[in-house]
């Protein structure tokens, strides 16, 4: 299957800083790549579609101007978290369908575990 | 809508046993349905998929059912084994048309434990 990656694996940062978070995706173009972030014991949330060479749309309760996406080539999505709060320690994952959108199947990033001290 | 799930059902089978673990999903319209594998600290994995144009599909060891009347989808593990101990998700895909087009909503999860 397609493979994609996310860097960092783990991050530890102080609160008020932000913390960038890459996807990419090694062996195909992706167009469009999805942002999830999961709580502990909890199920997939998504947060926003990440569409390449135009804005980024958020579901609904997410802040835009704290999460920002740039989805700034074919392979590549990155996701900011602005002024981090203990809140935000999350599981932050990534993911992307081989084709864009209009594709089925969507291949996951390894996820990105994010701790506001 | 999307799923919320604070206390994630749980699964506890011997190894060699099968293992049905069941999803209901919530829109009528779904076209494809998806189960994913998550192991502890790890992103999802894709296991098996299947449209709704089908009731059946299997894999290696997995089969999916899928019942359109009660919006119901289950997987089987056949033979499971202590590798196979993750939390298990469902996924539907929205259908085409409107703003969640591509989108997965995912069910809520099942812990699956599988003791040697």
């Amino acid at each position: 299957g397609a493979v994609v990656s996310q860097h960092p694996s783990w991050v530890i940062c102080k609160s008020g800083t932000s913390v960038k978070i890459e996807c990419r995706s090694l062996d195909f173009q992706a167009t469009t790549m999805f942002w999830y972030r999961q709580f502990p014991k909890q199920s997939l949330m998504l947060m926003a579609t990440s569409n390449e060479g135009s804005k980024a749309t958020y579901e609904q309760g997410v802040e835009k101007d704290k999460f920002l996406i740039n989805h700034a080539s074919l392979t590549l999505s990155t996701l900011t978290v602005t002024s981090a709060h203990p809140e935000d320690s999350s599981f932050y994952i990534c993911s992307a369908p081989p084709g864009g959108s209009s594709t089925d199947t969507q291949y996951f990033g390894p996820g990105t575990r994010l701790t506001v001290l | 809508g999307e799923s919320v799930g604070l206390h994630l059902p749980t699964l506890s089978v011997q190894e060699g046993d099968n293992s049905i673990i069941n999803c209901a999903y919530s829109n009528s319209a779904s076209d494809y349905f998806i189960w994913y594998k998550q192991e502890s600290g790890k992103g999802p994995q894709f296991i098996i998929d299947i449209r709704s144009n089908m009731d059946k599909r299997q894999g290696q060891r997995v089969t999916v059912l899928l019942n359109k009347t009660v919006k119901h989808l289950s997987l089987q593990i056949a033979a499971t084994q202590p590798g196979d101990s993750a939390v298990y998700f469902c996924a539907e895909k929205n259908p085409a048309g409107g703003t969640s087009y591509g989108k997965l909503t995912f069910g809520q999860g099942t812990i699956l434990t599988v003791h040697p």
